[in-house]
């Protein structure tokens, strides 16, 4: 299961585009690039999934470089409730990878 | 489609109890996994369930178990409870694990208080 290298927290402000990079160095060939949101006291929610070049969405944009190495999720004229914890993902290149949480990006919106 | 269901939402518990928490998972997927999170540690993996079969675990004592029925609704069980155990469990249900995919749907979590 690739690891993952994400922002701690990141702050910015209400109508501003914001993008949050991650870094996986050993994504495997057949791994998926997933984000997924969570707000305090509740489940994780995906937001969105990607394998190459950009997915798009009614919630967000993903980038994935050629060499897959990274990803930026892009969120588009944030509000004060997209203020939440950002997961990056990696995997699972099969059945008997655990789906782990790293400690995700903490984001801050702003008025 | 229904989302994943959890129940109870809430429960407080005394230390030494023991505490049995249930998932619904959405229907046609197979697979349950379960978490617990706290303020210190985070989104911590417990286990995983396939078609009534553990998969994987995660690095929680024994006391901590769970099982997947036949109907893929799964419970997890934590015995002789300690004050540390106090967190929101989250379950979450995916179709078919192996397929490179991370993607999985939460339920609600169920909120638990070990006092």
């Amino acid at each position: 299961l690739a690891k993952t290298t994400q922002p701690i927290s990141m702050d910015s402000y209400e109508g501003q585009e914001v993008n949050i990079t991650c870094s996986h160095n050993n994504i495997a060939t057949n791994d998926y690039i997933t984000w997924y949101q969570q707000f305090p006291s509740q489940g994780p929610r995906f937001i969105i999934q990607g394998y190459k070049t950009k997915v798009t969405n009614e919630v967000a944009s993903l980038f994935i470089p050629a060499d897959r190495k990274s990803s930026t999720l892009s969120l588009p004229r944030v509000s004060l409730s997209d203020t939440a914890v950002y997961y990056c993902l990696v995997g699972v290149g099969n059945r008997d990878d655990k789906i782990i949480f790293g400690k995700g990006t903490r984001l801050h919106i702003l008025p | 489609k229904a989302g994943v269901t959890q129940t109870p939402r809430y429960l407080i518990k005394t230390r030494g109890q023991q505490v049995t928490l249930s998932c619904s998972p959405i229907s046609g997927h197979r697979s349950v996994s379960w978490y617990q999170q706290t303020p210190g540690q985070g989104l911590q993996f417990l286990f995983e369930y396939f078609s009534e079969t553990q998969r994987n675990k995660g690095n929680f004592p024994g006391r901590f178990s769970g099982r997947q029925f036949s109907n893929s609704r799964s419970e997890m069980n934590v015995s002789t409870l300690e004050l540390g155990d106090s967190a929101l469990y989250l379950c979450a249900s995916r179709s078919d694990p192996g397929t490179g995919s991370s993607e999985q749907y939460f339920g609600p979590g169920t909120r638990l208080t070990v006092t």
